[in-house]
């Protein structure tokens, strides 16, 4: 199947710094790109969806200011968690949904945040 | 909203014994109804799947059956072997739900003793 990469797939940083997640599908082009984030032993909960060349949807809750989505390419969209602080710490999850994979998502490896 | 709810892990199991994961589902109409599975550092990848009342989605010896009336999709698998040691998800797309926008129960382990 297709291939989608995160990077860091761990990364510690100190509190009221930013902190960029990169998503990559590697062998196909991502028109679409979710982005979840899963708590300890909780549900993958879907934080927002990005199209290439627009702004990204916010699910309700969600904080825009707080966790910017750029998604400038078809294979690459990047998730930053500003000015991050302990209660950001988390694990999170990207998924890309291309024009030739109809149907089915692809889903990155994660990457986990701990904000000391 | 819609949600998933999937029984809590983990699950241990012996090698060759049966697996059964629970899975059911609170949504309108007719959803779309999926298991993927997370391999220890991998990314999810998608099981098997079911579109409409009383499908049965099968895969790498996985079966999974829509079923309305008890609106659940409970994943089964009659002989597991240790590879099958991973967390799975139970997950769902709203009926004409665009975007593919999956809700997902909240995952169970499984592992798998030689």
């Amino acid at each position: 199947g297709a291939v989608v990469s995160q990077h860091p797939s761990w990364v510690i940083c100190k509190s009221g710094t930013s902190v960029k997640i990169e998503c990559r599908s590697l062998d196909f082009q991502a028109t679409t790109m979710f982005w979840y984030r899963q708590f300890p032993k909780q549900s993958l909960m879907l934080m927002a969806t990005s199209n290439e060349g627009s702004k990204a949807t916010y699910e309700q809750g969600v904080e825009k200011d707080k966790f910017l989505i750029n998604h400038a390419s078809l294979t690459l969209s990047t998730l930053t968690v500003t000015s991050a602080h302990p209660e950001d710490s988390s694990f999170y999850i990207c998924s890309a949904r291309g024009l030739a994979v109809t149907g089915e998502l692809f889903f990155g490896e994660g990457s986990r945040l701990t904000v000391l | 909203g819609d949600s998933v709810t999937q029984m809590e892990g983990p699950v241990t199991l012996s090698e060759e014994a049966f697996l059964t994961i629970n899975c059911t589902y609170t949504a309108t109409g007719y959803p779309s109804l999926f298991w993927y599975v997370q391999y220890p550092g991998e990314g999810l990848q998608l099981l098997l799947k079911a579109t409409k009342a009383d499908d049965k989605g099968s895969n790498k010896g996985f079966e999974a059956t829509y079923r309305k009336e008890t609106t659940s999709f409970h994943l089964e698998k009659g002989s597991v072997q240790v590879s099958d040691s991973a967390v799975y998800f139970c997950a769902l797309v709203p009926y004409k739900a665009a975007g593919n926008k999956l809700t997902f129960g909240g995952g169970t382990r499984v592992l798998v003793k030689p």
